[in-house]
């Protein structure tokens, strides 16, 4: 399947600073999802982001999405050394509600 | 709630074996559910998506003789992998989606080892 983009690839911070992943798709979509997975675990959704909306929040958590570049991004503020994990985007095609396209992933680091 | 449970979490079997690997969606019902395979350090790569009581769409390029599927009822689905060869090792993850909402809902996948 055609996969997004995601960046960077890997990321390394200390514990308090903020986190910022980017993201990128191909097609048209109806949505577009947050995942995260800890080493060796399945995934665990996070923030889902309608094509109709530009942000929102979920606690630490602040997605954008700008359709007319095709991107989004997720922000961890304050991140802590249990938000060590890798990240995931992941849109929902128009016309094709259930399938995905998956970005990279971001390895994210956090040093206590 | 939405909790999805992947059985077994670990196998080590030998080259021929033919090994099935369980999805249940303990509190929804699941008319859909995706199997993936993910390579160490990759992201997901979409096997198949199963829609309950009927047949599995296969993305291209995975063999549906090779990883059957069966999603016979709205909590369970089944990915069999027979004949597995050392090849065929790798992290399987499922997840389920419910009819109204868009999430899916991940198992903890199945590390398959075969030697």
């Amino acid at each position: 399947s055609q996969q997004g983009e995601e960046d960077p690839q890997a990321l390394s911070i200390q514990e308090g600073e903020n986190a910022t992943m980017n993201c990128s798709y191909k097609t048209s979509i109806n949505n577009l999802q947050w995942y995260r997975q800890n080493s060796g675990r399945g995934l665990v959704h996070l923030i889902l982001i309608r094509s109709n909306e530009r942000e929102k929040h979920s606690g630490r958590l602040r997605v954008t999405l700008d359709t007319s570049k095709k991107s989004s991004s997720l922000l961890i503020t304050a991140s802590r050394a249990a938000d060590t994990a890798s990240y995931f985007c992941a849109s929902g095609e128009a016309g094709n509600n259930r399938k995905l396209i998956w970005g990279l992933g971001t390895s994210l680091a956090v040093n206590p | 709630g939405a909790v999805v449970s992947q059985h077994p979490s670990w196998v080590i079997c030998k080259s021929g074996t033919s090994v099935k690997i369980e999805c249940r969606s303990l509190d929804f019902q699941a008319t859909t559910m995706f199997w993936y395979r993910q390579f160490p350090k990759q992201s997901l790569m979409l096997m198949a998506t199963s829609n309950e009581g009927s047949k599995a769409t296969y993305e291209q390029g995975v063999e549906k003789d090779k990883f059957l599927i069966n999603h016979a009822s709205l909590t369970l689905s089944t990915l069999t992998v027979t004949s597995a060869h050392p090849e065929d090792s790798s992290f399987y993850i499922c997840s389920a989606s419910s009819p109204v909402e868009q999430p899916q809902h991940f198992g903890d996948g199945t590390r398959l080892s075969i030697l």
